[in-house]
């Protein structure tokens, strides 16, 4: 039974860069047949897709986001990694780590961290 | 990007009555005969669950009362006999295409 629990900081500070990993356990990310997603959801909104990662270290963003982000996987921890550059309020979410198939959706998610940006 | 529209925003079913969510997609999801269309359940403080793949795929243990359907652009999930557990915001997703993209969901309550 594959497990996903996200951690890191619960307050960034607007401009600083907010990083998240997302560990996977039950699991192995290097078995290839799943990308490594990351959604959020804003307080009171809906869900938004920030992007995913191969095992293999290929990466596919939200193009909204693109320019702040960068997704990596370190399978020998078996884990995968978000950061987020110069984040504002606007940032403020729910953070979701899943394990998405190409052909199924997203089966398997994470708790979910909370992330709140202010001074 | 691929827009889905959910509607309605919300709605309000008597227990045991049937619920019926929409959702419209921008552009075709369909690829070698299946929609790349899911749905999703998320109640507050809880991640989504996905209940549905493949537009009518139900996963694994979730209860037959929920189905999906599909008319070209247009999916549809039904609730068959709403129960107290159902209550919930249901959103619908394409993975047909990146970036991946969710409708804005539909909440469902009881009457």
């Amino acid at each position: 039974q594959v497990q996903l629990q996200e951690s890191g900081p619960g307050l960034v500070k607007p401009s600083q860069t907010l990083s998240l990993t997302c560990a996977v356990s039950g699991y192995s990310i290097r078995n290839g047949d799943y990308y490594w997603s990351w959604i959020r959801q804003p307080p009171g909104r809906g869900l938004e897709w920030i992007g995913y990662i191969y095992y293999s270290g290929s990466a596919y963003y939200n193009p909204s986001l693109k320019s702040r982000l960068s997704i990596s996987v370190d399978t020998s921890k078996n884990q995968f990694s978000l950061e987020m550059t110069s984040v504002t309020a606007a940032d403020t979410a729910v953070y979701f780590c899943a394990r998405s198939s190409t052909d199924y959706g997203s089966d398997s998610w994470g708790q979910g961290t909370g992330v709140t940006v202010s001074s | 990007d691929i827009v889905m529209t959910q509607s309605p925003d919300s709605l309000a079913v008597s227990l045991g009555e049937r619920a019926t969510i929409n959702c419209k997609s921008s552009q075709s999801v369909l690829y070698n005969n299946k929609n790349y269309l899911a749905w999703y359940q998320k109640k507050p403080g809880q991640p989504p669950k996905q209940l549905i793949y493949w537009a009518s795929t139900r996963e694994s243990g979730v209860p037959d009362r929920f189905s999906g359907s599909v008319s070209g652009t247009d999916f549809t999930l039904t609730i068959s006999s709403l129960q107290a557990e159902d209550v919930a915001v249901y959103y619908c997703q394409q993975y047909y295409a990146t970036p991946l993209t969710f409708g804005g969901g539909t909440r469902v309550e009881i009457k």
